[in-house]
C-alpha cells in the first residue's frame, strides 16, 4: 500500500522560499502521481498542480504559475513543492497527493485516494 | 468549472444527512467526495459518484444527476462530524475542482 509522508512544518519570512517534501513508500515511484493542494486557515482545498514523473509531465493551476515549482526524484521516490516570493497570504497547510495517469501520460479523471499528512508552513516576519 | 455546496449542514445523531455538490451538467461527470476531521487529511469516502472505498461504512452513499450530486449519511453518528469536499476534473481545463466545503455538525 502506497504511503506518502510529507516534510516537517515551516516558518518562512516574506519574499523567502520554502521547498515541501513528499515521500513515497511502498509501491514503484515510477508508477505515481502526484498534486499538491493548498488549505489556507479556516479554507477550502485548492489544486496548486501536479506532476507525472515518468512522463516529466508537470501542469500548474494558472494562480501559482510561476511562484510554484513541482519536481521529482526518482532516486528517493520523492516529490517536491517548492513556493518563492513567500507572502502572509501562503500561511497555510499543503498537501501532496497520489493522481493517476493514462498510459499516454495524460491525467485521469480519477481519485486522489492517498494523501500526505500535510505541512504547516507559516510565513511571518 | 465551478462546484457550489451548501457551507454548513446540520443533523441530530440517528438521522440522515445529505451534502449537495452543484455544477453546469455535472451528471456528465465523474464525481467524488472527501471528507476532512480537523487536523486531518482529507479522506476518500465516495468515488465515481457512488463508490465506496474499503473501510468506509455502508451509511455513507453518493448519487449524480442533471446538475446535482449528492452525499448521503445514513444513520449520522457524532464522528460523521467534519468537512466534506466534492471534485470533478474540468475537461476544459484538465485540472481537477474541489468544491467549497460542506461541515456536517452533528446536534
Amino acid at each position: 500500500q502506497v504511503q506518502l509522508v510529507q516534510s516537517g512544518a515551516e516558518v518562512k519570512k516574506p519574499g523567502s522560499s520554502v521547498k515541501v517534501s513528499c515521500k513515497a513508500s511502498g509501491g514503484t515511484f515510477s508508477s505515481l502521481a502526484f498534486i499538491w493542494v493548498r488549505q489556507a486557515p479556516g479554507h477550502g482545498l485548492e489544486w496548486m498542480g501536479g506532476i507525472i514523473p515518468i512522463f516529466g509531465t508537470v501542469n500548474y493551476a494558472q494562480e501559482f504559475q510561476g511562484r510554484v515549482t513541482l519536481s521529482a526524484d526518482e532516486s528517493t521516490s520523492t516529490a517536491y513543492m517548492e513556493v518563492s516570493s513567500l507572502r502572509s497570504e501562503d500561511t497555510a497547510v499543503y498537501y501532496c497527493a497520489r493522481g493517476h495517469y493514462g498510459t499516454s501520460g495524460y491525467w485521469q479523471d480519477a481519485p486522489f485516494d492517498i494523501w500526505g499528512q500535510g505541512t504547516m508552513v507559516t510565513v511571518s516576519s | 468549472y465551478v462546484l457550489t455546496q451548501p457551507p454548513s449542514v446540520s443533523v441530530a445523531p440517528g438521522k440522515t444527512a445529505s451534502i449537495t455538490c452543484g455544477g453546469d451538467n455535472i451528471g456528465s461527470k465523474s464525481v467524488h467526495w472527501y471528507q476532512q476531521k480537523p487536523g486531518q487529511a482529507p479522506v476518500m469516502v465516495i468515488y465515481f459518484d457512488g463508490v465506496r472505498p474499503s473501510g468506509i461504512p455502508d451509511r455513507l452513499s453518493g448519487s449524480n444527476s442533471d446538475n446535482t450530486a449528492t452525499l448521503t449519511i445514513s444513520r449520522v453518528e457524532v464522528g460523521d462530524e467534519a468537512d466534506y469536499y466534492c471534485q470533478v476534473w474540468d475537461t476544459t481545463s484538465a485540472h481537477p475542482v474541489f468544491g467549497p466545503g460542506t461541515k456536517v455538525t452533528v446536534l
